[in-house]
């Protein structure tokens, strides 16, 4: 089946480590997003990516890096520049950039200890 | 700058009633799409419905129906006959091309937190 598959589920970070969590979509899309998503603040974007090898930041880059080197991929890292990193981190993907039906993975919940 | 308002952080009703999740918009461009998204407690958003900017009808699918009024600048969502199942966070969003380039992003509201009870 066609998706996009977002691991681990859930991921637990020390404090000064960074994390890279995974987002691989086999649904031929160009389009690749990261959102975080904190309780009763809605979605907000950290990066996106158009095509392979092009990435943009969104509202809330700091802290975070990722790469695109495979259209099918697209990995956030979560460095210790990131100071609240706790949070729920949902990737999605889209075939039409300019008004995007985006289709999300299931998240993945990473919390510091 | 583009934002989306969902003042009502959270709604309960009973299994059967209808209810309404208001969903109000901001933003400069004349083209845009509108985006309604149900997020269930296993966390994936699920896609509802996108509107564009030119496109007024409202939209009824099955229980769900949709008013978009640009006088307004609104986009609300309505659940008939509602039932335990359609408890979840629902995401009202907006879409326009990011300035500089050919990719549209997402921008979100809130949410709402509905809860239907038996």
């Amino acid at each position: 089946d066609g998706g996009i598959t977002q691991s681990p589920k859930y991921l637990f970070r020390k404090e000064g480590q960074n994390v890279t969590l995974s987002c691989e979509q086999n649904l031929n899309h160009d389009a690749m997003y990261w959102y975080r998503q904190d309780p009763g603040q809605g979605l907000r974007l950290i990066y996106y990516s158009q095509i392979v090898n092009d990435f943009q930041k969104g509202d809330i880059a700091e802290g975070y890096s990722v790469s695109r080197e495979k259209k099918e991929s697209f990995p956030l890292t979560v460095t210790s520049a990131q100071k609240n990193p706790t949070a729920f981190y949902l990737c999605a993907s889209t075939d039409d950039p300019q008004g995007p039906e985006a289709f999300f993975g299931q998240g993945t919940r990473l919390t510091v200890v | 700058a583009q934002k989306v308002t969902q003042a009502q952080t959270e709604i309960s009703v009973v299994e059967k009633e209808d209810v309404t999740l208001d969903c109000v918009y901001e933003t400069r461009d004349t083209t845009y799409y509108l985006f309604w998204y149900k997020q269930p407690p296993s966390g994936e958003l699920v896609f509802l419905i996108r509107r564009n900017s030119f496109d007024e009808q409202n939209e009824i699918s099955g229980r769900y129906s949709w008013n978009f009024q640009k006088s307004t600048s609104s986009f609300n969502f309505t659940i008939t006959a509602s039932q335990v199942v359609d408890s979840a966070v629902y995401f009202c969003a907006l879409s326009d091309l990011d300035r500089g380039s050919t990719l549209g992003r997402l921008y979100f509201g809130r949410g709402t937190q509905l809860t239907v009870w038996p």
